[in-house]
């Protein structure tokens, strides 16, 4: 079956640490990938996504990821958190094309930033 | 910039009774969809509903639920017989784009609450 793994549910680091959040998928066909950030008292928001093209991708406020197919990863970055940064994220796979497929999400990891 | 609301934010009723939760997608979308996340847990994809009918549905997704698009703005999912493990956070989601390009907006959420 489809599935998302984020390895870490709860991450606390201090200001200025860098980030590195986990995410693999199990799907083996083409796949869209997606970061999805939820801030406390608010709605999930797209942090960035990936289609195709360069593996690198970034997105808003300084977040990152890399996909990397051999490792079926697509794993979140920053080199530098701030307090701002509290907030649960989300990886999240679209299992090939269609407008009307699913995400299917990780669990989520909860990210608390310490001034 | 344009976004997806739901009503009401929080919903409390009895097990046995009806649930209409609303939801006005980004206006020119095409593809609506609902996930619900049951507290302590992933975020789940219920449907998916493109051109007037359900797209996809998962297994969750049973006789007790239905989907509609009474207007041209609103998208409701109704439970008709609620239970107490249906008590989670309902969210809408909508795209505009098919294939590839399929960026999901999501609203608020509506917190339901079976008693």
């Amino acid at each position: 079956a489809q599935s998302v793994s984020q390895h870490n549910h709860h991450v606390i680091l201090s200001e200025a640490a860098s980030l590195e959040l986990g995410c693999n998928y199990s799907y083996g066909g083409t796949v869209n990938l997606f970061w999805y950030v939820q801030y406390p008292g608010q709605h999930l928001q797209l942090l960035l996504k990936y289609f195709s093209g360069d593996p690198l991708v970034k997105g808003i406020k300084g977040f990152e990821a890399e996909f990397i197919k051999s490792k079926f990863s697509f794993n979140l970055r920053k080199p530098s958190v701030q307090w701002s940064d509290t907030a649960e994220y989300f990886c999240a796979v679209n299992p090939g094309s269609g407008g009307y497929n699913k995400l299917i999400f990780g669990a989520g990891t909860r990210l608390a930033v310490h001034p | 910039e344009p976004e997806v609301t739901q009503t009401p934010s929080h919903q409390v009723t009895q097990m046995g009774q009806e649930v209409i939760l609303r939801c006005v997608p980004i206006s020119n979308h095409l593809y609506f969809y609902w996930y619900r996340q049951i507290l302590g847990q992933k975020v789940e994809f219920l449907v998916s509903f493109y051109n007037n009918e359900i797209s996809e549905k998962s297994e969750i997704f049973d006789d007790q639920f239905s989907v509609e698009r009474p207007d041209g703005s609103n998208f409701t999912l109704k439970i008709r017989s609620t239970k107490l493990e249906d008590s989670a956070m309902y969210f809408c989601a909508s795209s505009d784009e098919r294939g590839e390009y399929n960026e999901q907006f999501f609203g608020p959420g509506t917190r339901l609450t079976v008693l």
